[in-house]
């Protein structure tokens, strides 16, 4: 049962223009969502993160939007350049003391930006 | 400040060996968590250590196994291995307190299963 889903395998988007990758949820129980680029022959690296009882986060390039009525995230990067060309993974943090350290990601999101 | 390290970076091994992976977090982390990358499944939780104890588990068979060090470094090991045990296994390290208690990855190791 795949509780975080990142439904677009790949994207596509033009040096300069706005990059939108989205996640759905299934579980109501996370009190955190994650954002984590990553390169090939790399780990991920985190990039943003918003509590859900946030709507909204933002850090420089980077704003992340949670809809918790719809159970959808989405990051936006604005504008986009091309060493933002990665693969992108949402992530979620079950809450309560007994789900420490664990994160549930999505399936990743490979972002490529044209010059 | 340094970052997650992890070794060895490759490794090649045969069924039915085990294995035993090596993650350093970073300089006054106390949690490490482990998962395992494949192609069909994603990225899944294995176990998570704090202060030399396992605090929280996910949904592996018991030939997946881990330990953590005073110095909060900490081993995975995976016994008698078969080929679907072939994946990128990653580390993170947090400070392991409150939420949201951001993970930090190391670069992964990879192990081939022949």
């Amino acid at each position: 049962d795949q509780q975080v889903k990142q439904n677009s395998p790949s994207l596509s988007v033009q040096e300069g223009r706005i990059s939108i990758l989205n996640c759905d949820y299934t579980n109501s129980m996370f009190d955190y969502f994650l954002w984590y680029k990553k390169y090939p022959a790399e780990g991920p690296t985190f990039l943003i993160s918003i509590s859900s009882i946030k709507d909204k986060n933002e850090d420089g390039r980077f704003t992340v939007f949670l809809n918790k009525s719809a159970k959808h995230l989405s990051l936006h990067i604005v504008p986009s350049q091309p060493g933002d060309s990665a693969v992108y993974f949402c992530a979620a943090r079950p809450a309560g003391s007994g789900n420490t350290g664990k994160l549930i990601f999505g399936q990743g999101t490979t972002l490529q930006v044209k010059p | 400040k340094a970052g997650v390290t992890q070794t060895p970076r490759y490794l090649i091994k045969t069924r039915g060996q085990q294995v035993t992976l090596s993650c350093s977090p970073i300089s006054g982390h106390r949690s490490v968590s482990w998962y395992q990358q494949t192609p069909g499944q994603g990225l899944q939780f294995l176990f998570e250590y704090f202060s030399e104890t396992q605090r929280n588990k996910g949904n592996f068979p018991g030939r997946f196994s881990g330990r953590q060090f005073s110095n909060s470094r900490s081993e995975m090991n995976v016994s008698t291995l078969e080929l679907g045990d072939s994946a990128l296994y990653l580390c993170a390290s947090s400070l392991g307190g409150v939420p949201p208690d951001t993970q930090y990855f190391g670069p992964g190791t990879r192990l081939t299963v022949l």
